[in-house]
């Protein structure tokens, strides 16, 4: 069965400090990328996705995530954050013909101190 | 664009009843919905996956005789959790994705948070 991995369970970073977060899958075929974000209180929110095309790609507010194919990996950036990051960001994926079923990652919390 | 609504968002019951959860695509058509249930402090995991005018397709593990899910219409699905217990408490998420070739995203709704005492 297919899963995600994400490394960071927690995440505490100051305000401009630039944000990696780590997302492994395991499914070798075709797949569909994304990341989430779960503002406090709020619903999931998509922030960037990746079907094909440019492996580098680019989201809303900033983000970034980069596919390699290589290492079934999809790591979202962040060059400098603010305190209003502080989230929860799950990594999710599915697979090409499983339609549209997605599979989550644990989540990572972040935390930025203003 | 792309609003997701659940309804109620929270709400409390006795162990033993049903408990009825709505979710409707508000400004987009959906042949497919999915159901999801959050523990605190843990991921999303899949329940179901609802398809209009068809049975839903469960994944392992999930009793689809407990949570019963129909999806009547291109915009609405609900779960019914049937004879509700304390172990049923969760935060249950629904997503629906757009009637378009191709179009992979979801779009989710705010949740519903079920507490049964």
């Amino acid at each position: 069965a297919q899963s995600v991995s994400q490394h960071n369970h927690h995440v505490i970073l100051s305000e401009a400090a630039s944000l990696e977060l780590g997302c492994n899958y395991s499914y070798g075929g075709t797949v569909n990328l994304f990341w989430y974000v779960q503002y406090p209180g709020q619903h999931l929110q998509l922030l960037l996705k990746y079907f094909s095309g440019d492996p580098l790609v680019k989201g809303i507010k900033g983000f970034e995530a980069e596919f390699i194919k290589s290492k079934f990996s999809f790591n979202l950036r962040k060059p400098s954050v603010q305190w209003s990051d502080t989230a929860e960001y799950f990594c999710a994926v599915s697979e090409g013909n499983q339609g549209g079923k997605l599979i989550f990652g644990q989540g990572t919390e972040l935390s930025v101190k203003p | 664009g792309a609003v997701v609504s659940q309804h109620p968002s929270r709400v409390i019951c006795k162990s033993g009843t049903s408990v009825k959860i709505e979710c409707r695509s508000l400004d987009f058509q959906a042949t497919t919905m999915f159901w999801y249930r959050q523990f605190p402090k843990q991921s999303l995991m899949l329940m179901a996956t609802s398809n209009e005018g068809s049975k839903a397709t469960y994944e392992q593990g999930v009793e689809k005789d407990k949570f019963l899910i129909n999806h009547a219409s291109l915009t609405l699905s609900t779960l019914t959790v049937t004879s509700a217990h304390p172990e049923d408490s969760s935060f249950y998420i629904c997503s629906a994705r757009p009637l378009a070739v191709q179009q992979e995203t979801q779009y989710f709704g705010p949740g519903t948070r079920l507490l049964v005492l």
